[in-house]
């Protein structure tokens, strides 16, 4: 079982449609992360959640909308998305508190689901 | 504020000369830096980490790279390229005080020609 895994990794929708992404994690860890990554721009961090409670959200529009039912998974809901909202998002999950000394919380990625918005 | 640099967006070389990717920092408190590569399709994946134990860090594949504090840079080498180095890599510095938290830089495509 691989450590993180995204589903579905390919979406087409239009920008009336709600379609959710899923992710996965079977690392233990307690913190889950969705990253957008777009052509020609540094990946963006668009949400965070820690021990299943959202820590941080980076601006992002409302047509996204996270969902951390416990510490192995997240979902990203989406809904009248817009063409530019086309990207790879990708998923990451990580140890979101010091276990002992070189701990330094890493994060883990998985294959990311490509979204295309007609 | 903690940030990266990644000079050069395309870097091309022959197989089996030098790869060299830069990477600078700037962070305002000891930081923590990754490397992280990503192949056609695939999500990221960790290739080394400066956790401060040690300035020169070896990661898999080959690659390497060398804290300078000096030079706010840690860049990446690997002596040989391969046909397979071929990815775009990505220089992240840890962000804030949560563990985590990765700042990215804009990443730098590795084309290998035969």
């Amino acid at each position: 079982e691989t450590g993180v895994t995204q589903t579905p990794r390919h979406l087409v929708m239009g920008m009336t449609n709600k379609k959710s992404l899923k992710c996965e994690q079977h690392l233990g860890h307690n913190a889950m992360y969705w990253y957008k990554q777009s052509a020609k721009k540094p990946l963006e961090l668009m949400f965070v959640y820690s021990l299943e409670e959202r820590v941080e959200n980076n601006s992002v529009p409302s047509r996204f909308s996270p969902e951390c039912p416990n510490s192995s998974h997240l979902f990203l809901h989406l809904h009248t998305l817009q063409p530019e909202d086309s990207a790879l998002y990708l998923c990451a999950s990580s140890q979101d508190r010091a276990r002992g000394l070189g701990e330094v919380g890493e994060l883990f990625f998985g294959e990311g689901s490509r979204l295309t918005v007609l | 504020a903690q940030s990266v640099t990644q000079l050069g967006s395309h870097v091309s070389v022959s197989e089996g000369a030098l790869v060299l990717l830069r990477c600078n920092y700037s962070s305002s408190v000891p930081p923590y830096l990754f490397w992280y590569v990503q192949y056609p399709n695939q999500g990221l994946q960790l290739l080394l980490k400066y956790t401060s134990a040690a300035t020169l860090v070896k990661g898999i594949n080959g690659f390497e790279a060398e804290f300078k504090k000096s030079e706010t840079s840690f860049h990446l080498t690997k002596p040989s390229a391969h046909m397979s180095d071929a990815a775009e890599y990505f220089c992240a510095v840890r962000r804030g005080s949560t563990l985590g938290r990765l700042y990215f830089g804009r990443g730098t495509q590795l084309t290998v020609w035969p």
